[in-house]
């Protein structure tokens, strides 16, 4: 079975700060994708990135970067400089193949002023 | 085209009444996903198609739910006797079938509330 766990329910940060939001995954596949997704209270769900699981290379996109680790089995999400409009419930997910998502619980981030 | 439309965006109905939704996919995106989330939680897969078909349904989706996607463009989400576990946000995504490295984006949701 897949499962997706971020232990972290809610961070609050002040602007500025960095901050990091877990990810763990369990799965006996070897070839999977993950991802990450935002959800700001609009609703919809703003695709951010996916890796497949051959490929351990960090990601650095502007203030974004991604840290995969198979050893851990983690792929964690890094804000730099954090910004009020970063203010959203952030999710992981796992895809084997073509198949569904499986998502983590979500991490509530907010970023004050 | 923009994005994966969804409409209604919000929908009260009275507990036993039927409710139908509407996903309008991204152009020429085979792939159509319905999920469900409820406050606190993260998404879960309802269903999937491929074109017209439906190729994969989870146990969430009691004998009261039923979707369809002729033709292969548009899909529907029907919700019959709804009943207040219902209340939900309904999430539609869709993807390209060119092969394995794609992603899904998602519409901004259908909000049932049932009283």
């Amino acid at each position: 079975a897949q499962k997706v766990t971020q232990a972290q329910t809610e961070i609050s940060v002040v602007e500025k700060e960095d901050v990091t939001l877990d990810c763990v995954y369990e799965t006996r596949d070897t070839t999977y994708y993950l991802f990450w997704y935002k959800q700001p209270p609009s609703g919809e769900l703003v695709f951010l990135i996916r890796r497949n699981s051959f490929d351990e290379q960090n990601e650095i996109s502007g203030r974004y970067s991604w840290n995969f680790q198979k050893s851990t089995s983690s792929f964690n999400f890094t804000i730099t400089a954090s910004q009020v409009v970063d203010s959203a419930v952030y999710f992981c997910a796992l895809r084997i193949g073509f198949q569904k998502l499986v998502f983590g619980t979500g991490t509530r981030l907010l970023v004050s002023p | 085209d923009t994005g994966v439309s969804q409409n209604p965006r919000h929908k009260i109905t009275k507990r036993g009444q039927n409710v139908t939704f509407r996903c309008d996919p991204i152009s020429e995106h085979n792939r159509l996903y319905w999920y469900r989330q409820t406050l606190g939680q993260g998404p879960e897969f309802l269903t999937y198609f491929q074109n017209e078909a439906q190729l994969e349904k989870s146990r969430l989706l009691s004998d009261r739910f039923s979707a369809e996607r002729p033709k292969g463009s548009f899909s529907t989400l029907e919700i019959q006797r709804t009943e207040q576990g219902d209340s939900a946000m309904y999430l539609c995504a869709s993807s390209t079938g060119q092969g394995k490295d794609t992603e899904a984006f998602f519409g901004q949701g259908t909000r049932l509330t049932v009283v």
